[in-house]
């Protein structure tokens, strides 16, 4: 099945830095979302894109469906300590079921 | 709303044991999806449902069955559990593309 590769593995920042998170595919997807994973709970939708070019934010986050279908990013500003989790990306198919995860970026932000 | 509900929050089982895991919402969503999470790894699909009575294979579903009665509940059967169902269990729901996840179950098979 299509692979999502997703990078950093993990990241260790100072609060206040900036973070920039990406996934690529081999295969083109009709839609991009990114969720966030926090200890013990299930990944919370934080942003979804549906265009290739789309450029949208929420808060801090912005983040964008690559021109060729292929590949996103994730950026996030002036980081907070409860930014901490665990980042996925995900890409859509044709289906509602044909759904690929990104193995996750883990984020930690230092005080 | 509740969202998505998920029960047992942990379970440890027994090489041989079966269980059911249980998933229900609340939001009227026709899809419903049922995911597994090992460490360091993406969400892989099991199984999935477009709507009540209707179920379909995802990406790993050996070892797993569902059911689909209501709209509103989706059980994830593990009939002999094996050591490689070690994993976290996610339930989905969605209505269009956008999917909302359960908090999740915990199951160690030994």
């Amino acid at each position: 099945g299509q692979q999502l590769n997703q990078s950093p593995q993990s990241m260790f920042i100072q609060e206040g830095e900036d973070v920039s998170m990406n996934c690529t595919s081999s295969s083109i997807f009709n839609t991009w979302l990114w969720y966030k994973q926090e200890p013990g709970e299930g990944p919370v939708l934080l942003i979804a894109l549906y265009k290739a070019g789309e450029l949208t934010s929420n808060g801090r986050l912005t983040a964008q469906f690559g021109i060729t279908r292929k590949d996103s990013f994730l950026n996030i500003s002036a980081s907070i300590p409860s930014d901490v989790g665990i980042y996925f990306c995900a890409g859509r198919g044709l289906n509602n079921n044909d759904m690929r995860f990104g193995a996750g970026t883990r984020l930690t932000v230092k005080p | 709303n509740a969202g998505v509900t998920q029960t047992p929050k942990f379970r440890i089982l027994k090489i041989g044991q079966s269980m059911t895991l249980q998933c229900a919402q609340d939001m009227n969503h026709n899809y419903m999806y049922w995911y597994r999470q090992d460490p360091g790894m993406g969400l892989k699909l099991i199984y999935y449902s477009v709507g009540a009575g209707i179920t379909d294979k995802g990406e790993v579903p050996n070892g797993y069955n569902v059911s689909r009665s209501t709209t509103e509940d989706f059980p994830l059967r593990l009939e002999l559990a094996a050591p490689s169902q070690t994993s976290v269990y996610f339930c989905a729901s969605s209505l269009a593309d956008t999917q909302y996840f359960g908090p999740g179950t915990r199951l160690t098979v030994l």
